[in-house]
C-alpha cells in the first residue's frame, strides 16, 4: 500500500491566477497519476507521470494549461494556470504500487473553487 | 469506444443486501476493480477480480464473467456508513485504468 498527502487540501482562487498541488508519497513509485473530479461525478485522468520522463495527458488535456513535474520517485506537482471557473473541482493524484494488479491508491484531494 | 455501465444511483434498506452492476465494454482486459468513495472522500480499494467467479472479502464480494462483460458488487448486512459511491473500474490492453461514473449508494434506516 501507499499513503498519499496532498496540499494545498482546499483553496479559492481568481480567474486568470494558477495554483500548484503538491502530492507526496510515503514510498517510492514509479506511476503517479493526476485525475479531476466534478461534484457527483466520476473520475477524468488528467495525465500519467512517470519519473524521469514527460507527462503523457490525456485528451482534452494540455500541457500548457496542466504543467506537471515529477522530480522523483515520491514527488509531484499539478499546476493549474490561467484558471476559469469551469477549473472548479476536486484534483486527486493516485499512485500505482507494483505488482500484477494495478491497483491505485488515492490522495485525499485538493478542492478548487475558482472565481 | 470504451464504456463502462453503472446504475446512477441506488437505494437499500439498513441490514438488507444490495447489488450493484458494472458491463463494460473496452479494448482488452486486464482486470476490473471495485472502490467505494465517501463523499468528500478519496477513493478506496475495495476489491479485484481477474478471473471469471466470485471473490468474497467479509461483507462485500465482486463476481466477474468476463464473456458477458458483465461484473457485480453484493454487499451484505448494509450499514449505515456503507451509504457512498461505488466506481467499477477496467485496466484495458494499454493497463491503463477505465472509469465508470459510479454509482450512488443511499441506504435508509
Amino acid at each position: 500500500s501507499a499513503v498519499i498527502s496532498q496540499k494545498p487540501s482546499r483553496d479559492i482562487c481568481q480567474r486568470g491566477t494558477s495554483l500548484t498541488i503538491q502530492c507526496q508519497v510515503d514510498s517510492q513509485v514509479t506511476m503517479m497519476f493526476w485525475y479531476r473530479q466534478q461534484p457527483g461525478q466520476s473520475l477524468t485522468l488528467i495525465a500519467t507521470a512517470n519519473q524521469g520522463s514527460e507527462a503523457t495527458y490525456e485528451s482534452g488535456f494540455v500541457i500548457d494549461k496542466f504543467p506537471i513535474s515529477r522530480p522523483n520517485l515520491t514527488f509531484s506537482t499539478l499546476t493549474v494556470s490561467n484558471m476559469s471557473p469551469e477549473d472548479s473541482s476536486i484534483y486527486l493524484c493516485s499512485v500505482e504500487v507494483g505488482g500484477d494488479v494495478h491497483e491505485q491508491y488515492f490522495g485525499p484531494g485538493t478542492r478548487l473553487t475558482v472565481t | 469506444g470504451q464504456n463502462i455501465d453503472q446504475p446512477t444511483e441506488m437505494t437499500a434498506t439498513e441490514g438488507a443486501i444490495v447489488q450493484i452492476n458494472c458491463t463494460y465494454q473496452t479494448s482488452g482486459f486486464n482486470g476490473l476493480f471495485w472502490y467505494q468513495q465517501h463523499a468528500g472522500e478519496a477513493p478506496t480499494f475495495l476489491s479485484y477480480n481477474v478471473l471469471d467467479g466470485l471473490e468474497e472479502k467479509g461483507r462485500f464480494s465482486s463476481f466477474l464473467s468476463r464473456s458477458k462483460g458483465y461484473s457485480y458488487l453484493l454487499l451484505k448486512e448494509l450499514q449505515m456508513k456503507d451509504s457512498a459511491s461505488y466506481l467499477c473500474a477496467v485496466v484495458d490492453s494499454n493497463y491503463q485504468l477505465i472509469w465508470g461514473a459510479g454509482t450512488k449508494l443511499i441506504i435508509k434506516p
